[in-house]
Parts: structure tokens; sequence; C-alpha cells
């Protein structure tokens, strides 16, 4: 069965230091990854997939993930964060259903 | 092009009660996706329809249900309500091509009290 595990629950970061949040999938097959975030009170929009082309993904507001599939990781990375980028931070794995299995989420918070 | 909505926003019901909430999927999308998001939790997924049939169910009991319509929008039904229903519940539709990504709408937020 897929499975997803998320690395630190809650990560502060100071604005304009790096963001790094850590991923670790579980899957018989190739996968396909998903990041997604959540700001309060509201849904889920996606930031960025990977479906088994470049490994170094690129997404929206300036963050991108890398596919290691070695480390069986999809780690998200922003090289400057913002204080808009507060927010709740989800990685996925998708069956071949369509099925998302999510991880327990993590908490960004970025520090003026 | 429309995105997803969900209705209602926010909902208060007693134990046992039951609820329907509703889902319209974004335009050209043919299937919807239901997920539970309690507090401080991930989304887990309830079940799949495509197409007005369900394809594909989560760890949840009979008591969720659900229904796609010709127009490919959604409801959700959950019957005898429990203090563990509340919870964020989330809708999600896509295109059936395998692996694209799921839109979703901005959830209902259920209080079961």
């Amino acid at each position: 069965a897929q499975s997803v595990t998320q690395l630190g629950s809650h990560v502060s970061v100071s604005e304009g230091a790096l963001v790094l949040l850590r991923c670790n999938y579980s899957s018989s097959v190739p996968p396909y990854l998903f990041w997604y975030v959540q700001y309060p009170n509201q849904g889920l929009q996606l930031l960025l997939k990977y479906t088994s082309a470049a490994t170094l993904v690129k997404g929206i507001n300036g963050f991108e993930a890398e596919f290691k599939k070695s480390e069986t990781s999809f780690h998200l990375t922003k090289p400057s964060a913002h204080m808009s980028d507060a927010a709740e931070y989800f990685c996925a794995v998708s069956e071949h259903t369509g099925k998302l299995i999510f991880g327990q989420g993590t908490t960004l918070q970025v520090k003026p | 092009e429309t995105g997803v909505t969900q209705s209602p926003t926010h909902l208060i019901k007693t134990r046992g009660q039951q609820v329907t909430l509703r889902c319209s999927s974004q335009s050209g999308h043919n299937t919807v996706s239901w997920y539970q998001q309690a507090l401080g939790q991930g989304p887990q997924f309830i079940f799949q329809y495509y197409r007005e049939e369900e394809n594909g169910r989560g760890n949840f009991p009979p008591r969720f249900s659900g229904l796609q319509f010709p127009n490919y929008s959604s409801e959700l039904n959950v019957n005898a309500l429990e203090l563990d229903d509340s919870a964020l519940y989330l809708c999600a539709s896509r295109t059936d091509t395998v692996n694209t990504e799921a839109f979703f709408g901005q959830g209902t937020r259920l209080t079961v009290v």
C-alpha cells in the first residue's frame, strides 16, 4: 500500500531563509507525487506535481521539489521564504485510480 | 471557467442527524472525490465517483454515501452523525485521465454537537 510521511509537523523559518519541507513516500509502483498548500479555512491548492518526467519539478510561488527514487523522497524547497508562505503544506501520492493519499501535513511559520 | 464550489461552507448538526453536502465540479471534469479532514490531520479519502458510478472507496462506514449527477455535480450524505464526524469535508474534481491534478473546493466545515 502506498503511504506518505512528512517529517516535522511544524517548521519555522525567518523571512528570506530557505524553506525545506520533507516528504518520504512508500509505493510499489512508480509514484505520482503532489504538494498541496492549504491556507486557513480554505481548500487545497496544487503547488506542483511529479509524473515521471523531470526529477526536479518547479511549481507556483517559487517552490520546487526534487524526486529522489533512491531515497523515496520528494522534498519541497523554496530559496527565500515570504510571510505569505505561512500555511499548511501536504505531500500526497496518487494511486492509479486517482485516489490521493496525504501525509499529516507540515505547518510552515515564517517569522519577520 | 468556474472552479469547484461546495455548499454550505459551515454547518452545525446534532448527533444522530443526517447531513447532505454538495459539490459542483469544475467545468470539463467528470470525476469527483470526497475527503474528510479532521482538525490537524491530512485529508482522508472517502470515495470517488466517475460518470455517476462509485469507483473507489476509502475506509469509511456505509453511513457515508454519495451521488453524482449527470452534470457531474455530487453530494455526500452522512447518516446517524457522530461527534467524530466533525471535520472539514473537501470535494475535488478532475478529468478521468490517469493522475491529472485534482482541483479542490473550499470545503464544508461540519460540526456535530
